[in-house]
Parts: structure tokens; sequence; C-alpha cells
């Protein structure tokens, strides 16, 4: 799986839109491109995934660039709750294929 | 529906003893996962499960780590003898085991262990 490259740690403040990069340089064409985030105590939880296209549900949008190189992972309205590690993962789609956590962006959200 | 459940939370126990996690997928996921987690660091996976077939077990040390999931349900993750650097949050996901969002990995609360 293509290495990814994250800022260790961003602040945001509340009811702002909250943009959290990541750098996957090396991805190739059949890999997307998956967000995962855990907040304290918890287990990672899934936000959102996409292959090229910009994906958008109802917890963030996905942005990729158009050479796939980058992405950046969008909360539009960040909220307290939205405190939490941040881990941008590429994998090929399906089980086969497992998740290769980094270290993540701890993105801490502030009144 | 009911999450991934894993018992125990937390667990203290003393260098070389045993210690044994469960964890219970959610209904009609076919595949389960075990992560380890260090501080600081992100989950690795341990072992993946395809129902009752380990079918990627490449990181687990197998010396004294064993797992099974006997009946394609639930899985136990034990450790005997336990070491000091054996300290971490143990996760278990599952997933349903198909392409797209039906491989979407839904994760337990994880078991935090204390090594003495």
């Amino acid at each position: 799986d293509a290495k990814t490259t994250q800022p260790p740690s961003m602040d945001c403040a509340e009811g702002r839109a909250a943009n959290l990069p990541c750098n996957h340089s090396t991805i190739s064409g059949n890999e997307y491109v998956y967000w995962y985030r855990q907040i304290h105590s918890q287990g990672p939880q899934y936000i959102i995934h996409g292959l090229k296209n910009n994906e958008t549900n109802e917890m963030a949008s996905l942005i990729i660039t158009e050479d796939r190189k980058s992405s950046t992972l969008i909360l539009p309205h960040a909220t307290l709750r939205d405190t939490a590690v941040y881990y941008c993962i590429v994998r090929y789609t399906g089980t086969a294929s497992k998740l290769t956590f980094g270290t993540g962006t701890r993105l801490q959200v502030t009144l | 529906e009911a999450g991934v459940v894993q018992s125990p939370r937390y667990k203290i126990i003393e260098k070389k003893q045993p210690v044994a996690f469960w964890c219970n997928p959610i209904s009609g996921h076919n595949t389960l996962y075990w992560y380890r987690q260090n501080l600081g660091q992100g989950p690795e996976l341990l072992i993946r499960y395809e129902n009752e077939e380990a079918v990627d077990d490449s990181q687990l040390p197998k010396d004294r780590f064993s797992a099974e999931r006997l009946k394609g349900v639930d899985s136990t993750l034990k450790i005997q003898p336990a070491e000091l650097g054996d300290s971490a949050v143990y996760l278990c996901a599952s997933s349903h085991g198909t392409s797209g969002r039906g491989d979407e990995q839904f994760f337990g609360p994880g078991t935090r262990l204390t090594v003495l």
C-alpha cells in the first residue's frame, strides 16, 4: 500500500471548516483514498473514501487532486465532537487489502 | 444495529501471565480483524479472518500470540506469556466482506492491556 504523509496536528475553531491534508504521491491507479478518525478511547471510525472524483457524505467531503497525489478531507462545520485523530489511508478496495494506519493528524477543535 | 463488542475493556496483569481478549463482531459480518495499537501510533493488523479461516496472520507473533474463530462468529485473542512490551490497546474490527462500502471496517472500543 502507498505511504501517506499528514501533518501531526491541526487546530480549528468550532463552526469553521476543518481542512485536513494528506499527501500520497506514490498512489497507484487502483488504490483508493480512505479516511478514518479515532476519538479518544474509542476505536477508529470510517468517514469516507474515494478513487478520483470528489466525494461527499453526511460526515465530510473528500477532495482528490487531478493527479491523485494528494487529497483533503473537509469537515464543513467542525464541532467539539470532531476532536480526534484523523487517518488518511491508501489501499485497494476489498477485504483482501488491509488498512495500514500511519500516525494521523490530531485535530483539536476549540471554542 | 449493535456494534462490535469487546471484553474486557481494561486488563492489568503481571508479566509472564496469560491473558485473553474476546470479540463479537457485527451480526452477518464475515470478516474479522484484530489490531494492536501502541501509544501514539496507529493500529497495526495482527490477524484477519474470513469466516473461520485465518487468511492473514503474517504480523501475529506466533511464539506467544494465538487466535481463534471457531464458529466463524466471535473470536478470542490470547497472549501467553505476556511481556512488558505487549502493553497496548487491542482492537477488534469486522466488515461485511464485499467490495465497495461493504468493506468498511467497524471497530470495537478496544481492550487496554497493561503488563506490569
